[in-house]
């Protein structure tokens, strides 16, 4: 059974820092992982998808990586502002490509 | 506007009742996807439909039922039988499965339903 970990659970950083985010996963056989914003109440937005045969992909001032044989994604984040602050999660979608597991995601706080 | 709507926005419900949770997308999607998140966690499969007429069972499925018998949308009904009902109900849907390019989800803003 897959099993989707994201540390730290929670992160405050000062604005302008650049960050990583850290999501892990224990079954490498992954069809593509996808990073989402959630903010407080609301539904989630779709960040960034990476296909299992891709290692990063680029959006604007995110870019998430992917290493496979590892089991690890990161989702890098530059100069970050206010406007960041939210909750990240990551999910993972497996050979029964009608699941995707999650992980609890990490709470960013970007402090003025 | 192309998207995923949910209704209502918020739900309250008596012990003992059934309650139905809307969801309809105009993105000509073939799969949608009912997920269950409760505080601090991520989100839990519950039921997944690839195509209408069809859906299976996902993580935790009991006490909850669905149907599909419009593409554009999939309603989840919450029975008297889920123990704990209590969560944030989202709704997402993906274009297809033949391919993993069709995989990226897309999220509805979500059902918060409570148990009076």
């Amino acid at each position: 059974k897959q099993e989707v970990t994201q540390i730290p659970a929670a992160l405050s950083v000062p604005e302008g820092e650049n960050l990583v985010l850290n999501c892990s996963f224990t079954d490498s056989a992954i069809y593509n992982l996808q990073w989402f914003r959630q903010d407080p109440g609301k539904g989630l937005t779709s960040l960034l998808l990476i296909q299992s045969s891709q290692r990063e992909q680029t959006s604007g001032r995110l870019n998430a990586s992917l290493d496979k044989s590892s089991g690890r994604s990161t989702l890098y984040i530059a100069a970050s502002q206010p406007g960041d602050s939210a909750t990240y999660l990551c999910a993972v979608r497996g050979p029964n490509a009608g699941k995707s597991t999650f992980g609890d995601g990490t709470t960013l706080t970007v402090k003025p | 506007d192309g998207g995923i709507t949910q209704s209502p926005k918020y739900l309250f419900r008596k012990e003992g009742q059934n309650v139905t949770l809307s969801c309809e997308q105009n993105l000509n999607h073939d799969a949608m996807y009912w997920y269950r998140q409760d505080p601090g966690q991520g989100l839990r499969l519950i039921y997944y439909s690839q195509i209408v007429n069809d859906f299976q069972k996902g993580d935790i499925a009991e006490g909850y039922s669905v149907s599909r018998e419009k593409k554009e949308s999939f309603p989840l009904t919450v029975t008297s039988a889920q123990k704990n009902p209590t969560a944030f109900y989202l709704c997402a849907s993906s274009k297809g499965l033949a391919g993993v390019s069709y995989n990226e989800q897309f999220f509805g803003p979500g059902t918060r339903l409570t148990v009076l």
